[in-house]
């Protein structure tokens, strides 16, 4: 069992619609979680951490976050063409070692 | 404050050589951690340094190496290359408090012929 898993993609979503992505992780001793947005040709970017259960919001981001589960997602609201990318989430388990999902590539449709 | 930088940007070596990577953090972070990313395996975690010492390895063989300086500076070697070697490799600090949240990066494109 991979120790992140992200819902495979790729998500194509119209302009102004709301792309979610989900996350779930095997570890239950994981404390922080993270998604990452990388365009291509890019290196990751940090957009949204989370340690506690239940929502954080960053502008158009949502991050969703149920330890009991397992689960952690990302909602991205009024979605727009720059949103397009290969969205990473990102699980630190207690050991100093931050695993990755496999990504899921959004396509905002204008 | 600048970013996490990374040298070289490209680099294109040939199969038996052995290669230097270089990572400067951000200012204050103690914490660098080097990712391997390819198209079929993704980012996957090669190691990560704290206070000069390596705190946690990934699943490479020993070809892959790294070091951390005083001054929180990484490199990371690879000896023997191979053609599967071929990838990004980022670079990524950290405070190294307990969030963990780290910031990459551009990366150094090795190309392995």
């Amino acid at each position: 069992q991979k120790e992140v898993e992200q819902n495979s993609g790729p998500l194509s979503v119209p302009e102004g619609a709301i792309a979610s992505l989900n996350c779930t992780y095997s570890d239950r001793g994981s404390q922080s979680f993270f998604w990452y947005r990388q365009y291509s040709g890019k290196s990751p970017e940090l957009i949204m951490s989370i340690y506690s259960n239940g929502d954080k919001e960053d502008g158009r981001f949502t991050a969703q976050l149920n330890k009991a589960s397992q689960y952690v997602s990302l909602l991205i609201r009024d979605s727009q063409p720059s949103d397009s990318a290969t969205y990473l989430c990102a699980v630190n388990p207690p050991d100093y070692k931050l695993s990755f999902g496999a990504g899921t590539t959004v396509t905002v449709r204008a | 404050k600048a970013g996490v930088t990374q040298t070289p940007r490209y680099l294109i070596k040939t199969r038996g050589q052995q290669v230097t990577l270089s990572c400067s953090p951000i200012s204050g972070h103690r914490s660098v951690s080097w990712y391997q990313q390819t198209p079929g395996q993704g980012l996957q975690f090669l190691f990560e340094y704290f206070s000069e010492t390596q705190r946690n390895k990934g699943n490479f063989p020993g070809r892959f190496s790294g070091r951390q300086f005083s001054n929180s500076r990484s490199e990371m070697n690879v000896s023997t290359l191979e053609l599967g070697d071929s990838a990004l490799y980022l670079c990524a600090s950290s405070l190294a408090s307990d969030t963990y949240e780290q910031y990459f990066g551009p990366g150094t494109r090795l190309t392995v012929t």
